[in-house]
């Protein structure tokens, strides 16, 4: 593909239904990345997949959130009970393995929980 | 711990003037350092990056950033704004941490270029 896709571009949930986001990062990259996006916080790190090594979880935020990345390519987001304050852009990032430099960025999807 | 800070959330510039956008880092070795640009409703494109070679980099769309070692600094400049510059910058410092090339953003500086 072209770039890295990401869906759905808009999702809006209630509190404490369960919401899937999906990445799907350029063909032939390895490493995948996911952000949130908060209004005012900056992009804080989520996630991070490098082939077929132990993910790097350290930025997951609590237990609700987990994320798998099937065949090394595409990778879903799933936040279980949401909240309100999951409420963010969530950002999904790919790139030529872990020494590369520049990361390729979806256009995201805005979660909103009400 | 490796960060970045980005000094003004927002700033402002007429048309044609200089943009300068600061991003100070802390890191206890040479880092690799970043700036990113984020258009309404898209995601990040890499502006420029600096990856010790050369401490004065050229990006695109005429930006450029010096890393600046004495004052631990990176901040991004264009000599003369364009409204199609008006969007929001990341700085961004990477390292390796526990065998993972961790990424760190800093909080985005929204730059508003008036007519």
């Amino acid at each position: 593909g072209a770039g890295v896709s990401q869906s759905p571009s808009n999702k809006v949930t209630e509190k404490g239904k369960d919401v899937e986001l999906r990445c799907d990062p350029i063909s032939g990259h390895t490493a995948l990345y996911w952000y949130r996006q908060s209004l005012g916080q900056g992009l804080e790190f989520l996630i991070y997949f490098q082939g077929n090594s132990a993910p790097d979880k350290s930025g997951l935020p609590s237990d609700r959130f987990s994320a798998e990345r099937t065949g090394g390519s595409v990778s879903t987001l799933t936040i279980q009970r949401t909240q309100q304050e999951d409420s963010a852009v969530y950002l999904c990032a790919s790139s030529f393995g872990q020494g590369a430099l520049e990361q390729y960025f979806g256009p995201g999807t805005r979660l909103t929980v009400t | 711990a490796q960060s970045v800070t980005q000094l003004g959330s927002h700033v402002s510039v007429s048309e044609g003037a200089l943009v300068l956008l600061r991003c100070n880092y802390s890191s206890s070795v040479p880092p690799y350092l970043f700036w990113y640009v984020q258009y309404p409703n898209q995601g990040l494109q890499l502006l420029l990056k600096y990856t010790s070679a050369a401490t004065l980099v050229k990006g695109i769309n005429g930006f450029e950033a010096e890393f600046k070692k004495s004052e631990t600094s990176f901040h991004l400049t264009k000599p003369s704004a364009h409204m199609s510059d008006a969007a929001e910058y990341f700085c961004a410092v990477r390292k390796n941490s526990g065998g993972y090339q961790k990424v760190t953003f800093g909080i985005g500086t929204k730059l508003q270029v008036i007519p």
